[in-house]
């Protein structure tokens, strides 16, 4: 089965500007993560959707930060204005459900800001 | 709230030796527990699970059992391969998913 798409690879953009990523899970999970990975550290969450709902959106800076799921499939992560401290990998996973299937996920973007 | 500690890396192996990483965890209840790997420029992979206590995960020659008294989930693995070198992070599952730091693992030939 094809795996968590995620584009794009890499991004480099200055303070302030804007930035979005996309996601596009595996066929039929229904639940779908987006994560923030800063180097040196393990994967925090930053909003989970359950189909086209959040679920958690608890640790998102929503000053900044927004994301959406439309019609349940594709995701898209948004930055806007981007600080230093936004640098990091952004990873998307996605699962079956909400449970103890664990995760599969896209192979992340590396963001720089400078 | 619910955490997971890993052992400190790195972690600097010599072919064929054993290797245990340590994972602890504080979660409500019994979450379902997971190990992933994750090489460079990539993302994580799921590498074992287990659901319940006493469970034991397995794949790939790596091992963990599902310890609820000790609250603790380490991986081990009895003779690693310059391949296994990699970054591996313990995490709980259900409804808040909790990932450790991650250990990083060298292994030399």
């Amino acid at each position: 089965e094809a795996g968590v798409a995620q584009s794009p690879r890499y991004k480099i953009i200055e303070k302030r500007q804007s930035v979005a990523f996309w996601c596009n899970p595996i066929s039929g999970h229904a639940t779908l993560y987006w994560y923030q990975q800063i180097l040196g550290q393990g994967p925090k969450l930053l909003i989970q959707f359950q189909n086209n709902g959040v679920v958690d959106d608890s640790q998102l800076p929503k000053d900044r930060f927004s994301a959406e799921r439309l019609k349940g499939v594709d995701s898209t992560l948004k930055i806007q204005p981007a600080k230093l401290e936004d640098s990091a990998v952004y990873l998307c996973a996605s699962s079956l459900e909400i449970s103890g299937y664990g995760y599969t996920f896209g192979s992340g973007t590396r963001l720089t800001v400078v | 709230g619910d955490s997971v500690t890993q052992m400190e890396g790195p972690v600097t192996l010599s072919e064929e030796a054993f290797l245990t990483i340590n994972c602890t965890y504080t979660a409500t209840g019994y979450p379902s527990l997971f190990w992933y790997v994750q090489y460079p420029g990539e993302g994580l992979q799921l590498l074992l699970k287990a659901t319940k206590a006493d469970d034991k995960g397995s794949n790939k020659g790596f091992e963990a059992t599902y310890r609820k008294e000790t609250t603790s989930f380490h991986l081990e693995k009895g003779s690693v391969q310059v391949s296994d070198s990699a970054v591996y992070f313990c995490s709980t599952g259900g409804f808040k998913t909790i990932f450790g730091a991650g250990t990083r693992l060298f292994v030399k030939a």
